[in-house]
């Protein structure tokens, strides 16, 4: 197994411009999980889905914001417009409810300049 | 609001020792708890569950789970400067899903 695919790794944007993130979670498992990490936020969960469905998207920070799991394989998080303070890292975690478990993307590092 | 409470360290062990490693949760409800390990620049790494009162080994991991106190631990025997890394304590509640605590540094000293 591959485990989580995210990309892009890196992004540099400039303020104003969309971002569109993507994950591939894990083949098997249900439930699929958007953070965003700072230094001084720590680890945020943005968003989650349980069988494609978005249950809780209270974290979003703002309408700027947007998630969509349009199948079991794949996921979006979608910044429009981006600003500056968005910059961070965002992880895409793929669970297994039977555990409670997730297990971490490699993460996009977001820069809006 | 549940919350997972971890002191931020740094927390400095010799090469060999024991780093032990603490967290607690306000969620009398939760009912499955986790160990993460962060290295500098890289995602969190899944390295110990647990679900039920008392220790877990794995390796040279133990955890530790007191739901009546509510308080989950994590024994790192034999520290290796590789254990280095910021360690995150996180909870599932009965209706939530997992919250984190905002990690332990952990510094190994050769």
């Amino acid at each position: 197994d591959a485990g989580v695919i995210q990309s892009p790794r890196h992004e540099v944007t400039e303020m104003g411009q969309e971002v569109t993130l993507r994950c591939k979670p894990i083949s098997g498992h249900n439930s699929l999980f958007w953070y965003r990490q700072t230094m001084m936020r720590g680890l945020e969960l943005l968003i989650y889905f349980n069988n494609n469905v978005p249950i809780d998207d209270s974290g979003m920070p703002e309408d700027r914001f947007s998630a969509k799991m349009p199948n079991a394989s794949f996921s979006t998080l979608k910044i429009q417009p981006s600003e500056p303070r968005d910059s961070a890292v965002y992880f895409c975690a793929s669970g297994d409810r039977a555990t409670d478990t997730q297990y971490f993307g490699p993460g996009t590092r977001l820069t809006v300049l | 609001q549940k919350e997972v409470e971890q002191n931020s360290g740094p927390l400095s062990v010799p090469e060999g020792a024991i780093a032990s490693l603490n967290c607690t949760y306000s969620d009398r409800g939760s009912q499955s708890f986790f160990w993460y390990r962060q290295y500098s620049g890289k995602s969190p790494e899944l390295i110990m569950s647990i679900y039920s009162n008392g220790d877990k080994e794995d390796g040279r991991f133990t955890a530790q789970l007191n739901k009546a106190s509510q308080y989950v631990s994590l024994l790192i025997r034999d520290s290796q400067p590789s254990d280095s890394a910021t360690y995150l304590c996180a909870v599932v509640g009965g209706n939530t899903p997992l919250v984190f605590g905002k990690g332990t540094r952990l510094s190994v000293i050769a």
